[in-house]
C-alpha cells in the first residue's frame, strides 16, 4: 500500500456504540493530523500528533480521543456519539520541521451516527 | 490569526476555457499558501505551494496559483479547463508562526462539456 490509507472507509453506529478508526501513513513522515470535513464548512482541524506526542488539540469533545501510538499509526477512538458528528473524517500526514511541508491525505471515513 | 477567504462556492466553466478560483488570505507574518483538490470520495490531494519568491507557481495537471501580496490573494488557474478537473477546491494558508494549517470552505469547480 502507498501514501495514507483509512479504514474503514464508511461506518454507522449508534449513539451508544464504541468504534475506531484507523489511519497508517507509508511515506515516512513524522506527524499526523484528524480533520473533520463537514459540507459548507471548514475543514477542522481536530488533533495533531509531531514526533508521536499530541501538539494541537482543538477544543474537540471527549467522546473523540485519540492515539497515536507510533509514527505511522492513528487512530481515532469513538464513543457516545450524537448525529451531529456524522461527517467525513481525514487523516493526514506531513514531515514536521518544515512549516511548509504539504500534507498528505488519507480516503477518509464517511461516519454516520444514527 | 490566520485565517483564508475561498469567496465563491460554486465555479463554472465551459470546456477549454481558462478557469479561475479564488483565494485571498490574512496572516501577520509572511504566508505559506497552498491548493489542494478532492475529488469525489477521495481525500485531498495536494496542488501546489507558495513558500517565496516567484510569485506564479506552477503544479499539478497544468494549475498555477499567482501569490498578490498587495491584495493577500492566491487565485487558482488554468488556461483552459478540462471536464477531468470538476472536483472540490481548497485553499490553505499558514502562518510560519502557527502550527496548523487552516482551510478555506472549499469551491466547486464544474466544468461543462
Amino acid at each position: 500500500e502507498t501514501g495514507v490509507t483509512q479504514t474503514p472507509r464508511h461506518l454507522v453506529m449508534g449513539m451508544t456504540n464504541k468504534k475506531s478508526l484507523k489511519c497508517e501513513q507509508h511515506l515516512g513522515h513524522n506527524a499526523m493530523y484528524w480533520y473533520k470535513q463537514s459540507a459548507k464548512k471548514p475543514l477542522e482541524l481536530m488533533f495533531v500528533y509531531s514526533l508521536e506526542e499530541r501538539v494541537e488539540n482543538n477544543s474537540v469533545p471527549s467522546r473523540f480521543s485519540p492515539e497515536c501510538p507510533n509514527s505511522s499509526h492513528l487512530f481515532l477512538h469513538l464513543h457516545t456519539l450524537q448525529p451531529e458528528d456524522s461527517a467525513l473524517y481525514l487523516c493526514a500526514s506531513s514531515q514536521a520541521g518544515e512549516a511548509n511541508n504539504e500534507q498528505f491525505f488519507g480516503p477518509g471515513t464517511r461516519l454516520t451516527v444514527l | 490569526a490566520q485565517s483564508v477567504a475561498q469567496p465563491e462556492d460554486q465555479v463554472n466553466v465551459a470546456e477549454g476555457n481558462p478557469l479561475t478560483v479564488k483565494c485571498t488570505y490574512s496572516v501577520s507574518g509572511n504566508p505559506y499558501l497552498f491548493w489542494y483538490v478532492q475529488y469525489p470520495n477521495r481525500g485531498l490531494q495536494f496542488l501546489l505551494k507558495y513558500i517565496t519568491g516567484d510569485n506564479l507557481v506552477k503544479g499539478s495537471y497544468g494549475f498555477e496559483a499567482e501569490f498578490n501580496k498587495s491584495q493577500t490573494s492566491f487565485h487558482l488557474k488554468k488556461p483552459s479547463a478540462l471536464v477531468s478537473d470538476s472536483a472540490l477546491y481548497f485553499c490553505a494558508v499558514r502562518d510560519p508562526g502557527y502550527q496548523k494549517v487552516t482551510f478555506g470552505t472549499g469551491t466547486k469547480l464544474q466544468v461543462i462539456p
